[in-house]
Formats: C-alpha cells, structure tokens, sequence
C-alpha cells in the first residue's frame, strides 16, 4: 500500500526558506493530486496546495506569493518550499494524495493516504 | 473562500451512544465533501468522501449524508477508539477548506 514520509529540517530562522520532501513508497506518484498541508499547533488544517505528477500546480491564496511545489518522478518525490519564513508558519507539515478529477467530469474524493506528519519551528 | 462551520465545537458521550457532527458550507459545493478523524499526534484519517461514501476498511457505524450546503457525519454507536477530534473538508471550490473540527470527549 502506498505510504507518505516527509523529511526535511526541524527547525528553520525566520526570513529564510522552508524546504521539505515527501517521499512516495509502495506505489507510482503518477495519476493523483499530491498535497501538502499544515497544522498550527492546537489549530486546525490549511491546505498549502498540490501538484500533479505531471508538474502542474495551484496554491492556496493566502501562501501563493510564497509557496513553491515540485515533483521528482524519478525518485517518487514532491517538494515544498515556502519562502520568508515568520513565527505563524510554525506548524505540523504533512503532505498527503489527494483524489480528484478536473473538468467535466469533475469529481472530489478527499485525501486518502497521509504522511505521518513532520513539525517546522521558525525560530532565531 | 468557501467557509466551513462545524458543531458543535466539542461533544463528551459515552460508549455506545449515537453522536451526530454537522459541518455547514458558506455556499453550495454539491457533494463534494470529505470527513476525517484525527487523534492527537497523528494525522488525519479519511473517513467519508463525496458526502455519503465510506472509505475502505473504515467502520460501518460511520456514516454521512448531506448536499448543497448542509452535511451529517454520524457515528451509530460511539466506541473507545472514536475519541477523537473530526474535520469536514470541502473539495468543490478552489482553494479546499476545512472545518474548525468537532472533539469528541469521553463523559
């Protein structure tokens, strides 16, 4: 079964680059949306955006200025990076395959498989 | 963005007792709407998605129902391991939002 694993560092300084990896095991990242998402401590969820295997993406909004999502087929991999790190983008990070379908025949089916989830402290 | 209100905030019941979350969106999204249970430390679990479909290999006393702007997610006889904080999500208009999340607490 497919399984999610994010990895990246623990701790970043404020104005500087959070970068972290997903790393897809047991299946191909081809066919789905592949997310992240962000949990403040003691809050509540924010979608960051996705990508699809294909490299294209979206971004929520409130982050687009900041946010950057890519994907390594070869290595079965999505990336985040957010940029001008503050104290509010310390939070729970996970990443997570998301099921949907653009278009006509449009359809949502949720997020399915979740990583375990990796905290980022942004801190001097 | 679409809004996503849950209630209530926080529920406490007993074990086998019928428990019943409601999320409202701001404005129709269809059916397009997932549920997913989160117990401290870990990440969400999806539950239910399109409104009334269960996920594979999660329980049959989870249930939910709903469409337009208003959504039921049921549990038919609360167990143990269902003490838990629930999420509603929207996936019908970019960007997907979530609920504030309903806690289930022991009584």
């Amino acid at each position: 079964q497919v399984q999610l694993q994010e990895s990246g560092p623990g701790l970043v300084k404020p104005s500087e680059t959070l970068s972290l990896t997903c790393t897809v095991s047991g299946g191909s990242i081809s066919s789905y949306y592949w997310s992240w998402i962000r949990q403040p401590p003691g809050k509540g969820l924010e979608w960051i955006g996705y990508i699809y295997y294909s490299g294209s993406t979206n971004y929520n909004p409130s982050l687009k200025s900041r946010v950057t999502i890519s994907v390594d087929t070869s290595k079965n991999q999505f990336s985040l990076k957010l940029s001008s790190v503050t104290a509010a983008d310390t939070a729970v990070y996970y990443c997570a395959r998301e099921t949907a379908a653009a278009g006509r025949d449009y359809y949502y089916y949720g997020m399915d498989v979740w990583g375990q989830g990796t905290t980022v402290t942004v801190s001097s | 963005d679409i809004q996503m209100t849950q209630s209530p905030s926080s529920v406490s019941a007993s074990v086998g007792d019928r428990v019943t979350i409601t999320c409202r969106a701001s404005q129709d999204i269809s059916s397009w709407l997932a549920w997913y249970q989160q117990k401290p430390g870990k990440a969400p679990k999806l539950l239910i998605y399109a409104a009334s479909s269960l996920q594979s290999g999660v329980p049959s006393r989870f249930s939910g129902s709903g469409s337009g702007t208003d959504f039921t997610l049921t549990i038919s006889s609360l167990q143990p391991e269902d003490f838990a904080t629930y999420y509603c999500q929207q996936g019908n208009s970019f960007p997907p939002t979530f609920g504030g999340g309903t806690k289930v607490e022991i009584k």
